[in-house]
């Protein structure tokens, strides 16, 4: 099983739309939990970390849910410039404070 | 934010020869820093943590005398590919991680890697 999990998509949306992405994570002791946004042939770039009360970031929102080992990213009013793989990223201190990170959503986002 | 630069951006050689990639962290000075090797349309796998000083630690299934990592320097770190081979083309990134904060990495803009 993988550490960290996504649905690859892609997803396909127009303009406007609220769109949502979910990720589950293996590892209980995963104490950090990030979304990166990565564009073709570039690298990830942080989008928003994303914390247990979940948090907001203008047209997105990441909750994280440790019960179910579960994240998610909400993007509202969505726009062409969104279109972008969107990785999820967790943190676990005990194998040194290492990033292991999803293969990513695909989001497409369309006039 | 803090800003990481690698060099070059596009590499291609011929199979057999070393490839040298360097990774700067420009305005801070990095104790740590991360090598990952990403495939097309797969995630980024950590190859190795680089520490300044000392030897870096590579992941399971890297090999080390492969992949020669140098982090000679707080703001540079060096990955050798060496006698590299077709299967190794690939997108390499480094990060850095900020100064005092323990999560907080800024990636390189990768290096891509094709040999022929």
């Amino acid at each position: 099983r993988k550490e960290v999990e996504q649905d690859p998509g892609p997803f396909n949306v127009p303009e406007g739309a609220t769109v949502a992405f979910n990720c589950t994570y293996s590892n209980s002791a995963s104490q950090s939990f990030f979304w990166y946004r990565q564009d073709c042939r570039k690298e990830p770039k942080l989008l928003m970390s994303v914390y247990s009360s979940g948090n907001e970031d203008g047209r997105f929102t990441a909750q994280l849910n440790r019960a179910s080992q579960y994240i998610s990213l909400l993007i509202r009013d969505s726009k062409l410039s969104d279109s972008a793989t969107y990785l999820c990223v967790v943190n676990t201190r005990e194998y040194g404070n290492k990033l292991v990170f999803g293969a990513g959503t695909i989001l497409r986002v369309k006039s | 934010g803090a800003v990481v630069s690698q060099h070059p951006s596009w590499v291609i050689c011929k199979s057999g020869t070393s490839v040298k990639i360097e990774c700067r962290s420009l305005d801070f000075q990095a104790t740590t820093m991360f090598w990952y090797r990403q495939f097309p349309k797969q995630s980024l796998m950590l190859m190795a943590t680089s520490n300044e000083g000392s030897k870096a630690t590579y992941e399971q299934g890297v090999e080390k005398d492969k992949f020669l990592i140098n982090h000679a320097s707080l703001t540079l770190s060096t990955l050798t590919v060496t006698s590299a081979h077709p299967e190794d083309s690939s997108f390499y990134i480094c990060s850095a991680r900020s100064p005092g904060g323990l999560e907080t990495q800024y990636f390189g803009p990768g290096t891509r890697l094709l040999v022929l």
